[in-house]
């Protein structure tokens, strides 16, 4: 089937090494940051969230990291496995706003056996 | 428990035809999203219900589309006179109703406009 990847940036990473998905937000108001997995033909899948309030958050192998002075999210998958291996995009959203969540370009990733 | 429904999977029509799409969120949960995603691209926003009422439907891009969910939990998303440009996945996210909750994703519906 077509795939969500189409036309996106890849990352390529080795099974076992870790991967690091970087997202530059575009709201300086935002205050809810979400990372989504996506897999050919599905919808996105929730990964991992973070608010403003907090500059990293851990998670099972992953852990997203924020940086507001510069609007950057990024995304750490430790042993990456070919499980892994999906679009992947940040979503944010603004408290107290209509709760729409806007999406960043999404990344490929993609894991070498 | 179960996640976020869509049906149907898939959708083929011809232009100009009407088209409904269902979602049915997870129980419980009081807000409901409809997003729609071109390929290559990541969802974009089309209307976020808060119960019954439709609190943000600016991301509705015409008034070919309007989307109900009169008793405040499945949603039917409708798009009149189909063009070829509506082609895209169709996809449904709900949360628990709190401002900036996590949404949760249904698979999406796609659909092509011959």
């Amino acid at each position: 089937g077509e795939s969500v990847g189409l036309h996106l940036p890849t990352l390529s990473v080795q099974e076992g090494d870790n991967s690091i998905i970087n997202c530059a937000y575009s709201n300086s108001a935002s205050d809810y940051f979400i990372w989504y997995k996506q897999e050919s033909g599905k919808g996105p899948q929730f990964i991992i969230d973070i608010r403003s309030n907090m500059d990293k958050r851990q998670g099972q192998r992953v852990t997203v990291l924020l940086n507001k002075t510069v609007k950057h999210l990024s995304l750490q998958i430790a042993a990456t496995q070919p499980g892994d291996s999906a679009v992947y995009f940040c979503a944010e959203n603004l408290t107290g706003a209509n709760s729409k969540l806007t999406f960043g370009k999404g990344i490929t990733l993609s894991v070498r056996p | 428990g179960a996640g976020v429904s869509q049906t149907p999977s898939n959708k083929v029509t011809e232009k100009g035809k009407y088209v409904e799409l269902r979602c049915d969120p997870i129980s419980g949960h009081t807000a409901l999203y409809w997003y729609r995603q071109s390929l290559g691209q990541g969802p974009e926003f089309l209307i976020y219900f808060q119960g019954t009422g439709a609190a943000d439907d600016s991301g509705l891009p015409n008034d070919r589309f309007f989307a109900v969910r009169p008793e405040g939990s499945v949603s039917t998303l409708k798009i009149q006179r189909t063009e070829r440009g509506d082609s895209a996945v169709y996809l449904c996210a709900s949360s628990p109703g709190l401002a900036a909750d996590t949404q949760y994703f249904g698979p999406g519906t796609r659909l092509t406009v011959l």
